[in-house]
């Protein structure tokens, strides 16, 4: 079963930033939460990953709370190229399997 | 273009047929993994291969089976097919086995099965 919660659909403008919440209340100490989107049935795509500290990259950042029981991926300055599904995944210690759950829906609008 | 590729990108095939799905992982990547993603159940973990060993398993079928070849390529083979079978198959690669090492996936192969 997945560990983590997230909004069915969220809706943003163009150009606005996109902030994509996760719960992972359950998560243990050294398990990672990784991000990952999937745009129609293309394959899931790698955005990004952390454990305590939050994290930046090209695509995205990643904010985990101090209490790493919530977690929240922006994208900057979203595009329509960005309306896909986002499964927030923690990452089973001593396993190396993705455990998707059902994601959120953005939607980005004109 | 995430450097993992998936042959073929359809297939379309009866019931109680057997398939072979192929895929190569990203250079230097040990580690393969499988996913089936059908309508009703998701996106699901079916195997995993480091270096040509088997790892993981997750909810693969006994008429479904595996290998990692010595190039590291690895192949999928679907036997007996069911119309339930019918779904999309991603392959993933990653550097090693560690939580720490992020999976790629490819473009996947759709099934067809009727």
């Amino acid at each position: 079963d997945a560990k983590t919660t997230q909004p069915p659909s969220m809706d943003c403008a163009e150009g606005r930033a996109a902030n994509l919440p996760c719960n992972h209340s359950t998560i243990s100490g050294n398990e990672y939460v990784y991000w990952y989107r999937q745009i129609h049935s293309q394959g899931p795509q790698y955005i990004i990953h952390g454990l305590k500290n939050n994290e930046t990259n090209e695509m995205a950042s990643l904010i985990i709370t101090e209490d790493r029981k919530s977690s929240t991926l922006i994208l900057p300055h979203a595009t329509l190229r960005d309306t896909a599904v986002y499964y927030c995944i923690v990452r089973v210690t001593n396993t190396d399997k993705l455990i998707f759950g059902t994601g959120t829906r953005l939607q980005v609008f004109p | 273009d995430s450097g993992v590729t998936q042959t073929p990108k359809h297939l379309i095939t009866a019931t109680g047929q057997r398939v072979t799905l192929r895929c190569s992982p990203r250079s230097g990547d040990l580690s393969v993994y499988w996913y089936q993603q059908s309508l009703d159940q998701g996106l699901q973990f079916l195997i995993q291969y480091y270096n040509g060993e088997e790892r993981a398993k997750g909810n693969i079928l006994e008429r479904f089976s595996a290998q990692q070849f010595p190039d590291l390529h690895s192949e999928l083979n679907l036997s007996s097919l069911e119309l339930g079978d019918s779904a999309l198959y991603f392959c993933a690669s990653s550097l090693g086995t560690q939580s720490s090492y992020e999976q790629y996936f490819g473009p996947g192969t759709r099934l067809t099965v009727t």
